[in-house]
């Protein structure tokens, strides 16, 4: 069974960082490329950033551009998410889901962890 | 950038009528391969979201076969033949063609 933990969600200030984590099991983690995906308190899916399988390449939103750094670790079958310069706008429930192939495009999402919880404010 | 439009954002159905989510994309989602890069996803309440529906028309392991999509164009629509009070929740289209990746606003299906 294809399962995904995201972790290390809280409250932090302005300006802050955090890194989110996401542990999968129940499949070869380095043959799915992986997404990170965020909802804002009662909005609508933002697609974040996206890796492939073996990690060289990557895209991300420009909303993120240049603050947030998505990662992985095929020997600890984890996925990464550094954010830095946090804003209020960035809260919101952080989303890891699994890609179709190890590939870029993303193609579609076929599985999704429970989320967790990032709070910007002062 | 692909804009996704979905219509309607609400969405009332009686159980057992059938209902149709539309969405649109602002340029073709066909890949080289021949494979159309447009997924539906169900977000019910208080849950994370699930695909229902890849490659524009075929059905997710395990969705019920009262789901169904299509397209035509750039033009996409996901059908549920007879709603059941379980469908209830936020149906999202998403492109998976090309960065930066799209969902639509999201439509809002609730039981009458």
């Amino acid at each position: 069974e294809v399962q995904l933990l995201e972790s290390g969600g809280s409250w932090v200030q302005p300006g802050g960082s955090l890194r989110l984590s996401c542990a999968a099991s129940g499949f070869i983690f380095r043959d799915f490329a992986m997404t990170w995906v965020r909802q804002a308190p009662g909005k609508g899916l933002e697609w974040v950033a996206s890796i492939s399988g073996g990690g060289s390449a990557s895209h991300d939103a420009d909303s993120v551009k240049g603050r947030f750094t998505i990662s992985r670790d095929n020997s600890m079958n984890n996925l990464y998410l550094q954010m830095n310069s946090l804003k209020d706008d960035d809260t919101a429930i952080y989303y890891c889901a699994r890609g179709s192939e190890w590939l870029l495009p993303l193609e579609y999402l076929q599985d999704w962890g429970p989320g967790t919880l990032v709070s910007v404010s002062s | 950038e692909i804009v996704m439009t979905q219509s309607p954002l609400s969405l009332p159905v009686t159980p057992g009528e059938p209902a149709s989510i539309s969405c649109r994309s602002t340029q073709s989602l066909l890949h080289s391969n021949g494979h159309t890069y447009l997924g539906w996803y169900l977000q019910k309440p208080g849950q994370s979201p699930q695909l229902l529906i890849y490659w524009a028309s075929n059905r997710a392991s395990g969705v019920p076969d009262r789901f169904s999509g299509s397209a035509s164009g750039t033009d996409f629509t996901l059908k549920i033949a007879r709603v059941e009070a379980e469908d209830v929740g936020v149906y999202y289209c998403m492109q998976g063609l090309q960065s930066p990746y799209t969902f639509g606003q999201g439509t809002k299906l609730e039981i009458k």
